[in-house]
């Protein structure tokens, strides 16, 4: 049973303010890592796809890197503004086997 | 360009009903997989279909069925509802298995079982 962790499970951070939280997954038989962003009644936003050790992917102010040796990726956001209030979903996998989600960090921005 | 649409939103169903969730994938994609959110938890993966054939399973009963049409749109089936079925369903989008392959999501559909 392949184990997908994400921390923190919540974070406030103040607006402006960088953050950025952590998503675990098995070292082995790698196979993509994807970043979502939740928002509450909406469909997950992809944000990353992520296939080659070292990747680092950017969109706008967010940016997300990828150590597959040792099973882990990390996703930043830079001066964060209330509309990144959401929840943010890593996943393992991607084939036909489907995707294996963690719980997600609840970011909460306050002005 | 629609993204992936699904139906209905919301639903509410009795113990022992059967419910049918449907599913449009995103313009040129082939491949649709649903998954079950309980509260609390990550999307749970229940199955894939390419070809209109069931690829892959993940950890749920014979309970949940499904079915994807020659337009690739798609059904997922859950037989004599328990309370424990009360969930958001997602269905989701790709290419055909592909390294690397973005995977789109729908809004979900919301199911309470009473």
């Amino acid at each position: 049973i392949l184990n997908v962790e994400q921390s923190p499970q919540s974070l406030h951070v103040q607006e402006g303010d960088s953050t950025n939280f952590t998503c675990s997954f098995p070292s082995s038989n790698f196979y993509a890592l994807h970043w979502y962003r939740w928002e509450t009644a909406k469909s997950p936003e992809a944000l990353f796809v992520m296939t080659l050790n070292g990747d680092e992917k950017k969109k706008g102010r967010i940016s997300a890197t990828l150590n597959t040796k040792e099973g882990y990726s990390y996703l930043y956001i830079k001066g964060s503004q209330p509309e990144d209030s959401a929840t943010y979903l890593c996943a393992f996998g991607g084939g036909a086997d489907g995707l294996t989600f963690g719980k997600g960090t609840h970011l909460i921005i306050q002005p | 360009d629609a993204g992936v649409t699904q139906s209905p939103t919301h639903l509410i169903k009795t113990r022992g009903q059967q419910v049918t969730l449907r599913c449009s994938p995103k313009s040129g994609h082939d491949t649709v997989s649903w998954y079950q959110q309980a509260l609390g938890q990550g999307p749970q993966f229940i199955f894939q279909y390419y070809e209109e054939e069931e690829r892959q399973r993940g950890n749920f009963p014979d309970r949940f069925s499904g079915h994807q049409f020659p337009n690739y749109s798609s059904e997922l089936n859950v037989n004599a509802l328990l309370l424990g079925d009360s969930a958001l369903y997602l269905c989701a989008s790709s290419l055909p298995q592909g390294f690397g392959n973005t995977i789109y999501f729908g809004e979900g559909s919301w199911l309470t079982v009473v």
